[in-house]
């Protein structure tokens, strides 16, 4: 069975600084890994995934994630925050194949609030 | 635009009714998922087609629910004698052909909210 936990429910940040918000993972085999967002009333938009290429991804919006097999973690990242940034962040995975049929596992999520 | 699309936005319904939600995916799609959010809760899984073949079912999807997708087009989702339970966020995911770690592509939901 697979799961993803983040850490952080809700983040605050200040416009320009930082921004990191935890994922890890538990999959009993190789995983592929995506971070969405979500904007109040809308769907979930994709920012990057990590499918066993590169270790450092990087997504759209200036967000990047590094897939750690030893932590087991895919924390998302970004240098300088944006107050366009603030949404709700959802981790997940998907086990890539066998009967799941890329079935969407996904972590409670992390509201980011971004203050001026 | 060619995003997939969901219908209606918003359902108020009183518990005991019948609903049901439609979703119209990205043409070229043969894959199309059904999630449930609940608030607070990332999306949890309910059911996976394969062009017309439900192949995919969670434990989640009580024998109240029904999902069809009869011309692996368009797919609806049913939900008899609703409860209180059941009031959510219910998302339209569509994917292509192939791997199965092609993106995703969300509708924008349909909330239900069970009186």
């Amino acid at each position: 069975a697979q799961s993803v936990t983040q850490l952080g429910s809700h983040v605050s940040v200040s416009e320009g600084a930082l921004v990191l918000l935890r994922c890890n993972y538990s999959s009993s085999v190789p995983p592929y890994l995506f971070w969405y967002v979500q904007y109040p009333n809308q769907g979930l938009q994709l920012l990057l995934k990590y499918t066993s290429a590169a270790t450092l991804v990087k997504g759209i919006n200036g967000f990047e994630a590094e897939f750690k097999k030893s932590e087991t973690s895919f924390h998302l990242t970004k240098p300088s925050a944006h107050m366009s940034d603030a949404a709700e962040y959802f981790c997940a995975v998907s086990d890539g194949g066998g009967t799941s049929y890329g079935k969407l596992t996904f972590g409670q999520g992390t509201i980011l609030t971004v203050h001026p | 635009d060619t995003g997939v699309s969901q219908n209606p936005r918003h359902k108020i319904t009183k518990r005991g009714q019948n609903v049901t939600f439609r979703c119209d995916p990205i043409s070229e799609h043969n894959r199309l998922y059904w999630y449930r959010q609940t608030l607070g809760q990332g999306p949890e899984f309910l059911t996976y087609f394969q062009n017309e073949a439900q192949l995919e079912k969670s434990r989640l999807l009580s024998d109240r629910f029904s999902a069809e997708r009869p011309k692996g087009s368009f797919s609806t989702l049913e939900i008899q004698r609703t409860e209180q339970g059941d009031s959510a966020m219910y998302l339209c995911a569509s994917s292509a052909r192939g791997s199965s770690y092609n993106e995703q592509f969300f509708g924008p939901g349909t909330r239900l909210t069970v009186l």
